[in-house]
């Protein structure tokens, strides 16, 4: 059964350095998304991407964050900067043809900023 | 505002013992998914289930759309079936794309 793959599944960096977070994504899903999930908190949101492009974004991704699928399989979160706030354990998902169906996560990304 | 609400928060049980985890949501939506993390905090789909009922095993989801919430019974429990449960919504008004996420019920089974 195909799934959903993310590297690494754990990086350290110090504060002010750039991330990249990689995903990939099941090959026939069409709609990609990252989530983050600090330590003992819910899942939250961060953004949704379809036809290359961002369709939506939540408050919490703002001009530090970037996404790109550089290459149809890949798909990349880059933090610019990294702060202590940004450790969280980083989530990336999937879905088919629309956007309303069954999301498939990854295992996830668990990043720790020092 | 847009709302997920899970209820209880925490839930110990002995082994063998049923539960029944409850999401209600706040609005109208066409996509509700829940989840179990797991002690390694990946995400494991158990359902998808915008409407109706579904069975998997010892585990079953019902969703009543219209009024707006979702319930997952766990049946026979074992000490396998612990940890987080998440409810999650995709909201049909034209809201964000992503799922939204409610708090988790952290289920502890105890043998």
């Amino acid at each position: 059964e195909p799934e959903v793959t993310q590297t690494p599944s754990h990086q350290v960096t110090q504060m002010g350095q750039e991330v990249i977070l990689r995903c990939v994504p099941i090959s026939n899903h069409l709609y990609f998304y990252w989530y983050r999930q600090i330590l003992g908190q819910k899942v939250e949101f961060l953004v949704s991407f379809y036809n290359n492009e961002i369709s939506e974004k939540s408050e919490i991704f703002d001009d530090q964050f970037s996404v790109e699928r550089p290459d149809g399989s890949n798909f990349t979160l880059k933090i610019r900067s990294t702060k202590l706030e940004d450790s969280a354990m980083y989530f990336c998902a999937g879905a088919g043809l629309a956007a309303y169906n069954e999301q498939f996560f990854g295992p996830g990304t668990r990043l720790t900023v020092l | 505002g847009i709302q997920v609400e899970q209820s209880p928060p925490d839930l110990i049980l002995q082994e063998g013992a049923n539960s029944t985890l409850r999401c209600n949501f706040s609005d109208s939506v066409n996509n509700l998914q829940w989840f179990h993390q797991n002690p390694w905090g990946q995400l494991i789909n158990l359902f998808y289930i915008p409407s109706g009922t579904k069975q998997n095993g010892r585990l079953s989801a019902t969703t009543v759309a219209t009024e707006r919430y979702s319930l997952l019974y766990i049946s026979s429990s074992q000490t396998t079936d612990s940890g987080v449960y998440f409810c999650a919504v995709r909201f049909s008004g034209g809201g964000a794309d992503g799922l939204t996420f409610g708090k988790g019920t952290h289920l502890i089974i105890q043998p």
